[in-house]
């Protein structure tokens, strides 16, 4: 099956820790992105990677990091400087925009993290 | 600047009557428009969507939607709606620099 997968699926930290979410996709795209989904708002983007080993910053990525080490993989880790950590997460991908292609964006089923 | 509005946070039909969600958008140039869809506690899944091609744009599960550049408007309909059609709908503008800015939401809910 292609597809992108998110895990875990819901995720509990302690104030204070880091957490690491997991995205991975087997579509072949270039690029990926990572969204915060508050209730009753629409979602926000926090980092996103056209290419293998570089990332840019989104509107939220304050107390986040990424990585894209691989081109099917982009985890995010949500350190203990982001004040509001909890909420349901979510990892898309897409061809690289720009390219003539449809770019259209696929998501993954989500995690939801909840800070105790 | 894009932007998108969704005139309705929530939508109540009765299953088997017609369904419209509403969405006006704003942008300097020809946009770039979609739906998705999200069942509860999962992931989006694409709708439709509209690329300067066909302004009445086909999409899954019975949904279409209208590009009316007049009326800036993109309004999401279904003929007649089932209880599985219950979900989160978001209306979504592509910016110029390929970002995807979401509106707010509308959630619909079908009774029997």
């Amino acid at each position: 099956d292609g597809g992108i997968t998110q895990s875990p699926k819901y995720l509990f930290r302690k104030e204070g820790q880091n957490v690491t979410l997991s995205c991975e996709q087997n579509l072949n795209h270039d690029a990926m992105y990572w969204y915060r989904q508050d209730p009753g708002q629409g979602l926000r983007l926090i980092y996103y990677s056209q290419i293998v080993n570089d990332f840019q910053k989104g509107d939220i990525a304050e107390g986040y990091s990424v990585s894209r080490e691989k081109k099917e993989s982009f985890p995010l880790t949500v350190t203990s400087a982001q004040k509001n950590p909890t909420a349901f997460y979510l990892c898309a991908s897409s061809i690289v925009p720009g390219q003539g292609y449809t770019d259209t964006q696929y998501f993954g089923p989500g995690t939801r993290l909840t800070v105790l | 600047a894009q932007s998108v509005t969704q005139l309705d946070s929530h939508v109540s039909v009765s299953e088997g009557t017609p369904v419209l969600l509403r969405c006006n958008y704003s942008s300097s140039y020809s946009p770039s428009l979609f739906w998705y869809v999200q069942h509860p506690n999962k992931g989006l899944q694409l709708l439709l969507k509209y690329t300067s091609a066909a302004t009445l744009v086909k999409g899954i599960n019975g949904f279409e939607a209208e590009f009316k550049k007049s009326e800036t408007s993109f309004h999401l309909t279904k003929p007649s709606a089932h209880m599985s059609d219950a979900a989160e709908y978001f209306c979504v503008v592509k910016s110029n620099t390929g970002k995807l800015i979401f509106g707010q939401g509308t959630t619909l809910q079908v009774k029997p």
